[in-house]
């Protein structure tokens, strides 16, 4: 099993472009989200899927949308990049429901806006 | 407002000496933490887990305390190894009945540990 896969692994854009931020998990789960980790800020949510067909903000939501293609895959998009959006971006998965379940984690886009 | 801290950036512990990672929280809703380990360039791996009916949770080398009325919890490794160096992060989550159904995560912003040989 991959796990947890992102790709690109690193990016460099221009202000003003737009790019799209893949994720996909093969464990069968049916939760997944995106954060971003700044220095010194920790991981912040931008948006997760509870389920397949459903999406909702997280804490920093503004400047990004995600769709949820399928149960695998969970994708973010930048529409206008800034530089304030230069960050790693971290894809996670987990099971959802009563069981107190960890989060699994890719291995990060390291993503730079000029 | 940070509902989960980490007020320790940085620890520095000699190899063979227990490491004690410090976290408080905020929200009364928490009721279950999770202690999260990153090496640079990769993602964050689990570590361990407690739930609020517990005042402690074991594995290996790891264990976490939580202080419910103090709101603190804490990861005790013992003994460090320069292989424990890495970023930790507190999580914390509401869940059940009482916060319908919530499992989104809260965490901290990290600590350092670097553990010298």
């Amino acid at each position: 099993n991959a796990g947890v896969t992102q790709t690109p692994k690193f990016q460099v854009l221009k202000t003003g472009q737009s790019m799209t931020l893949q994720c996909a998990q093969d464990m069968n789960h049916n939760s997944m989200y995106w954060y971003r980790q700044d220095p010194g800020m920790g991981l912040r949510l931008i948006y997760y899927s509870a389920s397949e067909g459903t999406t909702d903000k997280g804490e920093v939501p503004n400047g990004y949308n995600v769709s949820r293609l399928n149960k695998r895959e969970f994708s973010l998009r930048l529409e206008s990049a800034a530089p304030s959006q230069t960050s790693v971006y971290f894809c996670a998965s987990s099971e959802r429901g009563a069981g107190l379940n960890e989060q699994f984690f890719g291995p990060g886009t390291r993503l730079t806006v000029l | 407002d940070q509902q989960v801290k980490q007020n320790s950036p940085s620890l520095s512990v000699q190899e063979g000496r227990i490491s004690i990672l410090n976290c408080d929280y905020t929200n009364s809703m928490f009721d279950y933490f999770l202690w999260y380990k990153k090496y640079p360039a990769e993602g964050p791996t689990f570590l361990i887990s407690i739930s609020s009916i517990k005042d402690k949770n074991e594995d290996g080398r790891f264990t976490v305390f939580l202080n419910k009325s103090a709101k603190h919890l804490s990861l005790h490794i013992v003994p460090s190894q320069p292989g424990d160096s890495a970023v930790y992060f507190c999580a914390a989550r509401p869940g059940g009945v009482r916060s319908g159904g919530s499992y989104i995560p809260t965490f901290g912003r990290g600590t350092s540990l670097i553990v010298h040989p």
